[in-house]
C-alpha cells in the first residue's frame, strides 16, 4: 500500500513567518501535485511537479520534488491569513495506478 | 458555472436508507474520480469511471457501494443500507484526457456531498 505521511499535521503561525511542509513516502511516483482545500470546498490545485530535483514558485510559495522522487516540499514565506487552509500533497504513477493523497497539513495563520 | 457540480450539498439519512450522490463533470471531461473525506483527514481514493466504464474500484467497499457514470447524465454514488460509520465528505473529480497516464492529470473537485447517518 502507497503511502504519503505529511508533516506537521497541524501547524499554527503569525502572519509574516516562513514554514516548510513536508510529503513524504518509501514509493516513487512520476508527479506529485498540491493542493489546498478550504473549509467547506474541495481541493484546489496549486502546483504539479514531475522531474526529480525540479523546483516551481508560485508567488511567496516555493514547490520542490526530491531527486529520487519519493518526497515533495512546500515552503511558504512570510505567510498570510489567507494561506490558512488545508495543504494536500498528491502522488500518481510508477508505483501507483491511481493518484494517492497525503495525510494532510492544516495551517492557521493568525494576523 | 462550468466547474464540478456535486449534489446534494448535505444529505442526511437514516441507518439502513439508501444514499445517491451526484456529480456533473466539468465540461469536455470524461474521467471522474471519487474521494472520501473523513474530518481531520486526507483524501481516500473510492472509484475511476470513464464514460459508461469502470477502470479502478479498488477503493470501494466490496459490499452496500456502488457508482457508475451512464452514457448521458452525471455519475452516481450509491451508497445502500448506510451505517454511522459511512457519515463522511464524499468528493468527486473530474480530469481530462492525457495520453500517458491519466492518474497524473490534475484534478477538478467539486465542493462535495457532505452525508450524515443517523
Amino acid at each position: 500500500t502507497q503511502l504519503l505521511e505529511q508533516s506537521p499535521q497541524f501547524l499554527s503561525i503569525q502572519e509574516g513567518e516562513n514554514l516548510t511542509v513536508y510529503c513524504n513516502s518509501s514509493s516513487v511516483f512520476s508527479s506529485l501535485q498540491w493542493y489546498r482545500q478550504e473549509p467547506g470546498e474541495g481541493p484546489v490545485l496549486l502546483v504539479t511537479v514531475v522531474t526529480g530535483g525540479e523546483v516551481k514558485k508560485l508567488k511567496r510559495l516555493t514547490f520542490q520534488f526530491g531527486d529520487a522522487r519519493k518526497d515533495s516540499s512546500l515552503h511558504i514565506t512570510a505567510a498570510q491569513p489567507g494561506d490558512t487552509g488545508l495543504y494536500l500533497c498528491a502522488g500518481g504513477g510508477q508505483d501507483t495506478d491511481k493518484l494517492i493523497f497525503g495525510t494532510g497539513t492544516r495551517l492557521q495563520v493568525f494576523p | 458555472n462550468a466547474g464540478v457540480m456535486q449534489n446534494p450539498r448535505h444529505l442526511v439519512r437514516r441507518r439502513g436508507q439508501e444514499a445517491r450522490l451526484r456529480c456533473s463533470p466539468m465540461k469536455g471531461h470524461s474521467h471522474v474520480y471519487w474521494y472520501r473525506q473523513l474530518p481531520e483527514e486526507g483524501l481516500k481514493f473510492m472509484v475511476y469511471l470513464q464514460k459508461e466504464n469502470i477502470i479502478d474500484e479498488s477503493g470501494m467497499p466490496k459490499e452496500r457501494f456502488s457508482a457508475e457514470f451512464p452514457k448521458e447524465g452525471p455519475s452516481i454514488l450509491r451508497i445502500q443500507q448506510v451505517v454511522r460509520g459511512d457519515s463522511a465528505a464524499y468528493f468527486c473529480a473530474s480530469s481530462a484526457l492525457r495520453a500517458e497516464n491519466p492518474y497524473n492529470s490534475p484534478l477538478h473537485f467539486g465542493n462535495g456531498t457532505r452525508l450524515t447517518v443517523t
